[in-house]
Parts: C-alpha cells; structure tokens; sequence
C-alpha cells in the first residue's frame, strides 16, 4: 500500500534527448509527489513536486505531468544536458505530513556530451 | 555552516566495532530523519525524531540506536554491524506542522558505511 513502482532503473540519453521516468503508486491517501536528485557524493535534493489537483507543473526544462485516476505520474526533461546526470528519485506524501516519505527505487540517468 | 551536515562522511569498521554517525541541521527544524540507502533500492527510512521526541521506527534491529538530544542534532549509534548494514546512511530534516505549502525533506550528503 506504501510502495511507490519507479521506471526504468536505468536510462541513457543523448544531449538534447528528453528521458522520461515514471512512477506508479496504489495509496489514495497520497497528495503530495516530490521528486528528487540525487548526485555522486550528495543527498538527494529536491529537484520539483506536484499537488494532485493538477495534471502537469512544469520549472525550467523539468515537466510532471500526473494522471490521477491511473495513479502514475512522470518526470520529463527537456533538452537534457550532461549535467543532469543523476539519479533521480519519485516520491510520495500522505495528506498532512512531512514525515512519511515513501521513495521509488530511482533511476540512474546517463545524458552523453 | 549550512543545511544538513552529516560527520564521518566515511566509515570503515569491524562487526565488533561501535562507532557513531553525527548529523546537524542548521535550517531552525523541528524534525530529523535516518534513512538508510542501498544500491537499487528505495531509501529505507530508519527513525524520526518530531520535537525531540522518537516518532517512528521502522522496525530497525537493535544494533541500531538513535538519540537526538535537540532539535539540531541527530546520532546513529552503531554497534555489533553485520556486513549487510553496509550502505550510505542519510541524515534529512523538514519542518513539521506546516499547513499545505512544501513540505520537503532536506538531506545531507551521507556516511558512507562498510562493514568489514
């Protein structure tokens, strides 16, 4: 009920490509989907989040767009460089809580030069 | 110093060894956060410390034992290891009690952990 299914554990992307990382979760009681990045030697950071309410927030080059009734959201980014070269983590929050993080697995994201 | 800082960032130690991890947040919250990260799998959460006060623990074994003696301090103390305890140990804190708005964790960068 808490887990959060996260996709492809690995992806490599030419620069200027646009990788796309989805997540899927079954706890209704979410409302709150940060994702996070993560470099070598780092803390995961976080990266964008959405509110169910909408069904895309877009900051800078980084896109969610979210389905509600499939309960999946993704992240996108649009002409990736080199350095957005990371691992990047979906994540989910109940409803009134900062404390119940629930992280997918992550995705290791290769952009080449 | 700022954010999140997290002391030794690595640590190398025997099963028999006890060692402990240190972590301060400078960002005035009232919330701290173990977690534990392992290649290929989610971040486990650990403890939570809400006021000082344990709120959580996700059924971590004994030889793990938290202590947060204020509200910008967090300690691991380890003891008695087994090499699967190896990994990278994180350290993140949030302000609680905040309606709607961010609710974000802030992460140090971690102990890297092994276990010999």
């Amino acid at each position: 009920q808490q887990q959060v299914k996260q996709s492809p554990q690995s992806l490599i992307v030419q620069k200027g490509g646009i990788p796309i990382i989805n997540c899927a979760y079954e706890n209704t009681a979410f409302d709150y989907f940060p994702w996070y990045q993560q470099f070598p030697g780092k803390g995961p950071a976080l990266l964008i989040a959405i509110r169910p309410d909408v069904s895309e927030k877009k900051e800078g080059r980084f896109t969610i767009s979210f389905n509600k009734s499939a309960k999946q959201f993704s992240l996108h980014i649009m002409d990736s460089q080199p350095g957005d070269s990371a691992t990047y983590f979906c994540a989910a929050l109940p409803s009134g809580s900062a404390r119940q993080l629930t992280f997918g697995s992550g995705t290791q994201l290769t952009v080449l030069p | 110093e700022t954010g999140v800082t997290q002391t030794p960032r690595h640590l190398v130690m025997g099963m028999t060894n006890k060692k402990s991890l240190k972590c301060e947040q400078h960002l005035g919250h009232n919330a701290m956060y173990w977690y534990k990260q392992s290649a290929k799998k989610p971040l486990e959460l650990m403890f939570v410390y809400n006021f000082k006060e344990q709120t959580e623990n996700n059924s971590v074994p004994s030889r793990f034992s938290p202590e947060c003696p204020n509200s910008s301090h967090l300690f691991l103390h380890l003891h008695t290891l087994q090499p699967e305890d190896s990994a990278l140990y994180l350290c993140a804190s949030s302000q609680e009690g905040t309606s709607g708005g961010v609710r974000e964790q802030f992460f140090g960068p971690g102990t890297r952990l092994t276990v010999l």
